[in-house]
């Protein structure tokens, strides 16, 4: 079973433009969230999708928006791009079930503002 | 509310002694606790949870943790350290129906030979 695939890899980006980040979740699993890491704020929520409905905002301003598509694949936007949002950017994907399972990690978009 | 807090952002051990990483949430809601790994430039991989039941839940590569309530504690252990055991570790609580984690600051293990 393919795990949680986060593309690009890499990206680097200047100053005042827009980067989208895309995820592809684990095959079944509907739930999608993504997390900033970040050196000096660390691991920090952003967003939680449930069949293409966010269902929790992190504290981040409005440049940060994302969206799930109907095959629960997930993309986030930063617009006006800020140095601060150089981050490590991971996404993870869950089965939706009775009891809460454990998120799946993806290996990050390290997005690099310049 | 939620919080984490890892106390001890660096722990160094020698190879074969024991791993002790603490963890202390706060949780309004009853919670479901977690510990991840993360290796240099990699995503996070969980090592163990606890949900419900059993207090002491065993994880991979040997690691466990115990479940202490009236601690509001989650540490995690293993008997001996390996080598391949020094990467950063995480702990993060969330609430029932949710995948919104509160990660701690995180611990970076050291093993030394």
């Amino acid at each position: 079973k393919a795990g949680v695939t986060q593309t690009p890899r890499y990206l680097i980006k200047t100053r005042g433009q827009q980067v989208t980040l895309s995820c592809s979740p684990i095959s079944g699993h509907r739930s999608v969230s993504w997390y900033q890491q970040t050196p000096g704020q660390g691991l920090q929520f952003l967003f939680e999708y449930f069949s293409e409905t966010q269902r929790n905002k992190g504290n981040f301003p409005g440049r940060f928006s994302g969206r799930q598509f109907s095959n629960s694949r997930s993309e986030m936007n930063v617009s006006t791009l800020e140095l601060g949002d150089s981050a490590l950017y991971l996404c993870a994907s869950s089965s939706q079930g009775v009891e809460n399972t454990e998120a799946f990690f993806g290996q990050g978009t390290r997005l690099t503002v310049v | 509310a939620q919080s984490v807090t890892q106390l001890g952002s660096h722990v160094s051990v020698s190879e074969g002694a024991l791993v002790l990483l603490r963890c202390n949430y706060s949780s309004s809601v009853p919670p479901y606790l977690f510990w991840y790994v993360q290796y240099p430039n990699q995503g996070l991989q969980l090592l163990l949870k606890y949900t419900t039941g059993a207090t002491l839940v065993k994880g991979i590569n040997g690691f466990e943790a115990e479940f202490k309530k009236s601690e509001t504690s989650f540490h995690l252990t293993k008997p001996s350290a390996h080598m391949s055991d020094a990467a950063e570790y995480f702990c993060a609580v969330s609430g029932s129906g949710t995948y919104k984690y509160i990660f701690g600051t995180g611990t970076r293990l050291k093993v030394l030979a």
